[in-house]
């Protein structure tokens, strides 16, 4: 079955630094994938789709890749601010029946 | 502001008492969902509708049930609670753009069970 892998360790960097956040799967390439930031006691909020015969995707800092070859979705936030801080969730489409599954997500710490 | 309310936020309650989790949209949109989140687990699916009165179940759905009677609202119940159950519990929308099926959450219900 379909599997989804995401650094499990935090990631802390400076700000204004790019960070990078992985989300690798382990199946079939799914139609799209899609990312989420998730705040402490908040529900997840999406932020991007990158579909399967897209290479990128951009909006404003956020740029999401994906490689059907290595089975990987980065996702980079340029000139990274303190308010970037969050979880980071990606989610790819079951193949059927409008379902999702998800990433455990990575924690990112933007320090000022 | 994707219109989606849950209730309770917060509850308490003893195991083997029941408990009805209540999502409310103003979105009008047909797929909706119940999740439940877990740390070292992520998000799981506990049971999702596709219009009044349709609903499937997810990857954790022993132990809730579900009822959607009307578009706007959809209920999860726990028959009978038990200290496995705690957690927090979302309830999402599906956006409505193509078949992009991005997802609207709630701000979330936190349930603990004694």
């Amino acid at each position: 079955s379909q599997k989804i892998e995401q650094n499990s360790e935090a990631l802390n960097i400076q700000e204004g630094k790019t960070a990078t956040l992985t989300c690798n799967y382990t199946n079939y390439s799914p139609a799209y994938l899609q990312w989420y930031r998730q705040d402490p006691g908040r529900g997840p909020v999406f932020l991007l789709l990158i579909r399967e015969n897209e290479k990128e995707k951009r909006k404003e800092r956020l740029k999401v890749t994906f490689d059907t070859t290595l089975k990987q979705s980065l996702f980079h936030i340029t000139a990274s601010q303190p308010a970037d801080s969050a979880t980071y969730l990606c989610a790819l489409d079951a193949g059927n029946n409008r379902k999702l599954i998800w990433g455990l997500g990575t924690s990112l710490a933007v320090n000022p | 502001d994707a219109g989606i309310t849950q209730s309770p936020r917060h509850k308490v309650t003893e195991t083997g008492t029941p408990v009805t989790l209540r999502c409310h949209q103003t979105e009008n949109h047909r797929y909706m969902y119940w999740y439940r989140q877990d740390p070292g687990h992520g998000l799981r699916l506990i049971h999702y509708s596709y219009g009044v009165k349709d609903t499937d179940k997810g990857e954790v759905s022993d132990g809730y049930s579900v009822s959607r009677s009307k578009t706007e609202d959809f209920l999860l119940t726990l028959e009978s609670a038990t200290s496995s159950q705690t957690s927090v519990y979302f309830c999402a929308i599906r956006g409505e753009l193509a078949d992009t099926g991005e997802l609207f959450f709630g701000e979330g219900s936190r349930l603990t069970v004694l």
